[in-house]
């Protein structure tokens, strides 16, 4: 089955930039998304189509992709970032669902 | 505002079947695919599969033997059925949406329910 492959954790001090990898083999014809999940809630959504923002979301987060792998950038990232994040694609037939394997930033 | 409810027993017996509903409420059910997602304690996200308004189903291929979707819309519900469940299937259970727009944009899980966790013992 289709797997996206994320780096276990990612670490910065405040006002600095984080960057969260994902890589997959579907990802040149499919869209990454990536969720955010604080601990205790449930993931929401901070960037779709792989670069696009939902509104409320706050501009510091960016994402972008090339080939094989997308990145979500967090640009001075604050201790409220401090969270779980999940790439998420459809496989390359267009149905099944996967979400990468996670990556836990931790802002300090 | 989009409202999305999950409901059902906190816990089953080995072999037996879980059964999960989720209600929603703020926006129309019809033109979705509404979706379950679960989070064993300390792991990570997995897809379970997704449901049409039309009847139409997917299923992750590694649960697809068990798993059975279905939706009411005149409840505006959906429903979740795990067969033989083991303690693997501990998880919290999510529900969420997934749209298809007017010009074909996809746009997966923007609401979700608040989760609720289903224990597998004897």
């Amino acid at each position: 089955s289709y797997e996206l492959t994320q780096p276990p954790s990612v670490s910065v001090s405040p006002g600095q930039t984080a960057r969260i990898t994902c890589s997959g083999d579907a990802l040149p014809k499919k869209y990454a998304y990536w969720y955010q999940q604080k601990s205790g809630q449930a993931p929401v959504l901070v960037i779709y189509e792989d670069t696009k923002r939902p509104s409320g979301i706050p501009e510091r987060f960016a994402g972008s992709s090339s080939g094989t792998m997308a990145t979500l950038t967090i640009s001075g990232a604050q201790v409220e970032d401090e969270a779980d994040y999940y790439c998420f694609s459809p496989d390359s037939s267009g149905i099944e669902r996967v979400f990468g394997t996670g990556t836990k930033v931790t802002v300090l | 505002q989009v409202q999305l409810q999950e409901s059902g027993p906190g816990l089953v017996k080995p072999s037996e079947t879980l059964s999960l509903t989720c209600t929603v409420s703020g926006d129309s059910i019809n033109n979705y695919y509404w979706s379950w997602i679960r989070q064993p304690a300390g792991k990570g996200l997995e897809w379970i599969g997704r449901v049409s308004t039309s009847g139409s189903t997917n299923y992750n291929p590694s649960l697809k033997s068990r798993v059975t979707m279905s939706v009411d819309m005149s409840k505006k519900q959906f429903s979740l059925r795990l067969s033989s469940v083991t303690a693997a299937d501990t998880a919290v259970y999510y529900c969420s949406r997934e749209l298809y727009d007017d010009s074909g944009g996809y746009h997966p899980f923007d609401y979700w329910g608040q989760g609720t966790l289903v224990a597998v013992s004897s």
